[in-house]
């Protein structure tokens, strides 16, 4: 079946540093991919999407590129700020489906000034 | 727009207590679902529904269930509580069947079964 699996955190980076949370999934089709964000007390807020092979998802400074080859779509920024500080997921909802996402286990940033 | 509106948002149980949290949306559309949060796990998916009068299990459906009335509400019902149903639910709604149609989650609503 479908599967997400996100690099392990906490991930501790220094204000002005580069990010990247890798993020590779399984599935049969052509599924979309999606980074939410969990920022702490709050709910899911989607980050980026991108819905087929070498799209490009980006907001906010944040970018993804699905990457069928190597079934990645994994998460970065160039400049990360304390405000950056959160939980991420990445999603897949297959091409199949009934609008059900399967997620990753998520991904803690920590951001320090 | 409201969007995806979870009610309670805080909750404490007793084990072996009942429940009702309650999902709306108003963007008219035809998929609706309810997620558990745990740590470590990311969001499992509970129940989910494809339009009114048509529901389906997740992935973690024992304990729970749902019923879909109509297309703005849905509702999860916790049976008789368990500890093990400690956790933060997300209800989410999406507008059709496209897999690259956005699914928009409502706040969240904290549950702690004692």
């Amino acid at each position: 079946g479908n599967s997400v699996t996100q690099m392990e955190g906490p991930v501790t980076l220094s204000e002005e540093a580069f990010l990247t949370i890798n993020c590779t999934y399984t599935a049969t089709g052509y599924p979309s991919l999606f980074w939410y964000v969990q920022y702490p007390g709050e709910g899911l807020q989607l980050l980026l999407k991108a819905t087929k092979a070498d799209d490009k998802g980006s907001n906010k400074g944040f970018e993804a590129t699905y990457r069928k080859e190597t079934t990645s779509f994994h998460l970065e920024k160039g400049s990360v700020q304390v405000s950056d500080s959160a939980v991420y997921f990445c999603a897949l909802k297959g091409s199949s489906n009934t609008g059900k996402l399967i997620f990753g286990q998520g991904t803690t940033l920590q951001v320090k000034p | 727009n409201a969007g995806v509106t979870q009610t309670p948002k805080f909750q404490v149980l007793k084990t072996g207590q009942s429940m009702t949290l309650q999902c709306a949306q108003d963007m008219n559309h035809e998929y609706m679902s309810w997620y558990r949060q745990d740590p470590g796990m990311g969001l499992r998916l509970i129940h989910y529904s494809v339009g009114a009068g048509i529901t389906d299990q997740g992935e973690v459906p024992n304990g729970y269930n749902v019923s879909r009335s109509t297309t703005e509400d849905f509702p999860l019902r916790l049976l008789s509580a368990a500890p093990s149903q400690t956790s933060v639910y997300f209800c989410a709604s999406s507008g059709d069947r496209g897999a690259g149609n956005t699914i928009y989650f409502g706040e969240g609503s904290w549950l702690t079964v004692v």
